[in-house]
């Protein structure tokens, strides 16, 4: 079975300070991974996604993602965080088969930003 | 720019009681889904709908749960006899075909059962 750990609850980043959000995914094949991020009262957006190709995704909102397979992670990264990325991070894997395209998601990551 | 919508944003109801959630995907889209949030905890999947039929279901979807697609925009979810515990912000998402895509989200229906 598919999962997904997010290492880091809450992280707390300086307006401006770069940022990296940690993914680690647990999937026998080649998985295909999203990063949604969830503002307060809203829904799930998507940021980026990885199916094949470069390992090295872009998003949007300034955000990118590299997918390593060796170390089964898909970490999220932004040189230059704005206090408006403040919001909740998922990190989520999804599986094709023949039946349904479900998304397994992590726990997710608070992102606060300081002035 | 074309929007998964959700109603009501919060619906609060009596343990025994039914209650529908609503949504209308993406009007191109073939593929549906639900998925649920317990408050502090990971969003979950529930169900998967696509010609109308359910594709795949997690344990969570009990005879408790049941979707219908009942015309050409809406997608629902209804809990028969809903427990404290289905508490949970509510997804509907929706996808134009399987396999390479992304799954747009609405904003969620936040369900209370008191």
């Amino acid at each position: 079975a598919q999962s997904v750990t997010q290492p880091d609850i809450h992280i707390t980043v300086s307006e401006g300070a770069s940022l990296e959000l940690r993914c680690n995914y647990s999937y026998g094949a080649t998985p295909y991974l999203f990063w949604y991020v969830q503002s307060p009262g809203q829904g799930l957006q998507l940021l980026l996604k990885y199916f094949s190709g470069d390992t090295l995704v872009q998003g949007i909102k300034g955000f990118e993602a590299e997918f390593k397979r060796s170390q089964s992670s898909f970490n999220l990264r932004k040189p230059s965080v704005h206090w408006s990325d403040a919001a909740e991070y998922f990190c989520a894997v999804g599986a094709q088969n023949n039946a349904g395209n479900m998304l397994t998601f992590g726990g997710g990551t608070r992102l606060m930003v300081k002035p | 720019e074309p929007e998964v919508t959700q109603t009501p944003s919060h619906q609060v109801t009596q343990m025994g009681q039914e209650v529908i959630l609503r949504c209308v995907p993406i009007s191109n889209h073939l593929y549906f889904y639900w998925y649920r949030q317990i408050l502090g905890q990971k969003v979950e999947f529930l169900v998967s709908f696509y010609n109308n039929e359910i594709s795949e279901k997690s344990e969570i979807f009990d005879d408790q749960f049941s979707v219908e697609r009942p015309d050409g925009s809406n997608f629902t979810l209804k809990i028969r006899s809903t427990k404290l515990e289905d508490s949970a912000m509510y997804f509907c998402a929706s996808s134009p075909r399987l396999g390479y895509n992304e799954q747009f989200f609405g904003p969620g229906t936040r369900l209370t059962v008191l």
